[in-house]
């Protein structure tokens, strides 16, 4: 059973353009939804994470949008640029439950110069 | 400080050997989580410990696989007469307590002919 489910599996977007990534989940009792990103070779790196009582959050380039009725959150990366070039994965946990990431299965981006 | 690392890198064995996998947390972080990551695919939950004890181990796949940190610090996964369908990268996470931040390692590439 998928129970974050992500797209696209790959995107390519051109320098300065803004990248969009789609997550929904099923679990109602998902608290925590984190968004990761996984350069080749690497594991993979905390970018932005929101809570549910919020429905959107900014940091940087970075927004988290997020609609709880929908079950959906979104990664939108504006400005992008050719560093940013790599795998983002969503996840969501249940705060009660230690922490335990349940991952979407990825969005390969890649900004062209 | 210095991040989380795991040893080996690199890991080819044969069918049915047996192998150890080992994580070095960052220091003083109590909650340790394990993943495995399928190429293409998100990482998916196998085990995490809050101090020495297995908090939740609901997402080992069969009892070939265990993990131990009996020290609270270091924490090696098991896996017993492997088989092909365990290739994958295993990754290990931890945070300084079981909600926060997970901080990821480079992961160990098992590989079984």
């Amino acid at each position: 059973q998928q129970q974050v489910k992500q797209s696209p599996q790959s995107l390519i977007v051109q320098k300065g353009g803004i990248s969009i990534i789609n997550c929904a989940y099923e679990n109602t009792a998902f608290d925590y939804f984190p968004w990761y990103q996984q350069f080749p070779g690497k594991g993979p790196a905390l970018l932005i994470a929101i809570r549910p009582d919020v429905s959107e959050k900014k940091e940087g380039r970075f927004t988290i949008s997020f609609n709880k009725s929908a079950k959906q959150f979104s990664l939108h990366i504006m400005d992008s640029q050719p560093g940013d070039s790599a795998t983002y994965f969503c996840a969501a946990t249940r705060y009660n439950q230690g922490g335990k990431l349940i991952f979407g299965q990825g969005t390969e981006l890649s900004v062209k110069p | 400080g210095a991040g989380v690392s795991q040893t080996p890198s690199n890991k080819v064995t044969e069918k049915g050997k047996y192998v150890e996998l080992r994580c070095d947390p960052i220091s003083g972080h109590t909650a340790l989580y394990w993943y495995r990551q399928s190429l293409g695919q998100g990482p998916e939950f196998l085990i995490y410990f809050q101090g020495t004890g297995a908090a939740d181990d609901s997402g080992l796949p069969n009892d070939r696989f265990f993990a131990v940190r009996p020290e609270g610090s270091v924490s090696t996964l098991k896996i017993q007469r492997t088989e092909r369908g365990d290739s994958a990268m295993y990754l290990c996470a931890s945070s300084l307590f079981n909600r926060d931040t997970q901080y990821f390692g480079p992961g160990t590439r098992l590989t079984v002919l």
